[in-house]
């Protein structure tokens, strides 16, 4: 099953800032997971990233704050944009692991703090 | 109230204690999967199911989809279970194929 490689891993950040967030893996998936958890709460979908053509956001999740690339089929990024204090989250990436597996493999998570 | 609840939110036992983790989902399902989220954030996919019950290592998953719930059971916990422990299940709506409904975790500490 699929690898992911995500970093940065932890990142302290200025309000007004960005920080891009980037998803790396070793094989060719058509979907790619974006998600955010906030302190002490479960995991929300921000949008899920197809190679080729926009990403598709869930309600409460705007392009203009959380773009997203997806250049090729084994890579994406996420990026936190004009960043508050609320957006202090963890966020991660994730993709199906394939028919033959199932499931979900998930990338390690990047620990973001907007001070 | 939550498509997907656990329970309970925090547990903590003794090294070698049998632990269960319930969740209950009140959405129709093609599969309900167990994670483990270590502290530092990382995910692990533990188990995906749609019916009976799996197996891995001290990690048995059940489900029962006419009564939509599921059980995660740890036999001989150990610290290194310390972790918090998150139900999923994807979802049989129109248009929310691939997507994930979360439970807000339950919190283990297994001490030794």
């Amino acid at each position: 099953s699929a690898v992911i490689s995500q970093k940065p891993s932890r990142d302290i950040c200025q309000r007004g800032t960005s920080l891009t967030i980037q998803c790396q893996v070793d094989s060719q998936v058509t979907m790619m997971f974006w998600y955010r958890q906030q302190p002490g709460q479960s995991l929300t979908l921000i949008a899920t990233a197809n190679q080729g053509s926009e990403a598709t956001y869930e309600s409460g999740f705007v392009i203009d704050k959380f773009p997203i690339s997806r250049p090729n089929l084994t890579f994406s990024t996420l990026t936190v944009s004009n960043m508050s204090p609320e957006d202090s989250s963890i966020y991660l990436c994730s993709v199906e692991r394939g028919r033959g597996v199932g499931g979900y493999t998930f990338g390690s998570g990047t620990r973001l703090t907007v001070v | 109230k939550n498509e997907v609840e656990q329970s309970p939110q925090n547990l903590t036992a003794q090294e070698g204690e049998f632990i269960t983790i319930n969740c209950s989902y009140s959405v129709g399902i093609s599969a309900l999967h167990w994670l483990q989220q270590h502290p530092g954030g990382g995910i692990v996919s533990l188990f995906m199911l749609s019916s009976g019950k799996k197996k891995h290592g001290r990690l048995i998953a059940t489900i029962n989809i006419q009564e939509k719930h599921s059980s995660l059971h740890i036999t001989a916990s150990h610290p290194r279970d310390s972790a918090v422990y998150i139900c999923a299940v994807s979802s049989l709506y129109v248009g929310a194929t691939n997507k994930l409904i979360f439970g807000t975790g339950t919190l283990l500490a297994v001490q030794p």
